[in-house]
């Protein structure tokens, strides 16, 4: 998806391993979200950012960190990764009200 | 609670016909709807998005609002098979464009 960029694709971690998932967008965007998909769960808000310098919990914070270091990157932290967190992460950003949210393409991460 | 539920299916139509998904959420302060499109593999994309009660068409797609009986529906005529893939319903429940998402119904539309 043009606009937002995810990286890694793709990573597996052991229980306990810490990580940290990197998002940019260059749209100039003020919000940014991250979400995590499970089979049969949706989409689930963790964290999001309304603009540079504030972050607030969505329905899932635990087990997470986020920094949104400028007006352009959120990151999500694993500071101790657990299976139950094996998912898919997506990272969103969003300029205006009413505006759709545009998707990164999203993040596989396993925890053995 | 605040949810967006959906039939998760699967909805099998034939190519050609008309696939008719359905959401319905809990929270009547929401004020924003919008149908997310994601193939196997891929992030979401937003096909639809509607704001107020009634219809709204954009090409073959058709959303519906009904405010008072909390539902929202997307119609998808002359349906090919490229439109195979899982549908997403949202609402911004918070008004703060935080969205709240269904989990989603996957239509196959067979040739």
């Amino acid at each position: 998806n043009a606009g937002v960029t995810q990286t890694p694709k793709f990573q597996v971690l052991k229980t306990g391993q810490s990580m940290t998932l990197q998002c940019a967008q260059d749209m100039n965007h003020n919000s940014m979200y991250w979400y995590r998909q499970d089979p049969g769960m949706g989409l689930r808000l963790i964290y999001y950012s309304a603009s540079e310098g504030t972050t607030d919990k969505g329905e899932v914070p635990n087990g997470y960190n986020v920094s949104r270091l400028n007006k352009r990157e959120f990151s999500l932290r694993l500071e101790s990764a657990a299976p139950s967190q094996t998912s898919v992460y997506f990272c969103a950003s969003l300029g205006n009200s009413n505006q759709p949210q545009h998707f990164g393409d999203g993040t596989r991460l396993s925890i053995l | 609670q605040k949810e967006v539920e959906q039939n998760s299916g699967p909805l099998s139509v034939p190519e050609g016909a008309i696939a008719s998904l359905n959401c319905t959420y809990s929270d009547r302060v929401s004020q924003s709807f919008f149908w997310y499109r994601q193939y196997s593999g891929k992030s979401p994309e937003l096909i639809m998005s509607i704001y107020s009660n009634g219809d709204k068409e954009d090409g073959r797609f058709t959303a519906q609002l009904n405010k008072a009986s909390q539902y929202v529906s997307l119609l998808i005529r002359d349906s090919q098979p490229s439109d195979s893939a899982t549908y997403l319903c949202a609402s911004d429940q918070t008004g703060a464009n935080n969205l709240f998402f269904g989990t989603g119904t996957r239509l196959t539309v067979i040739p």
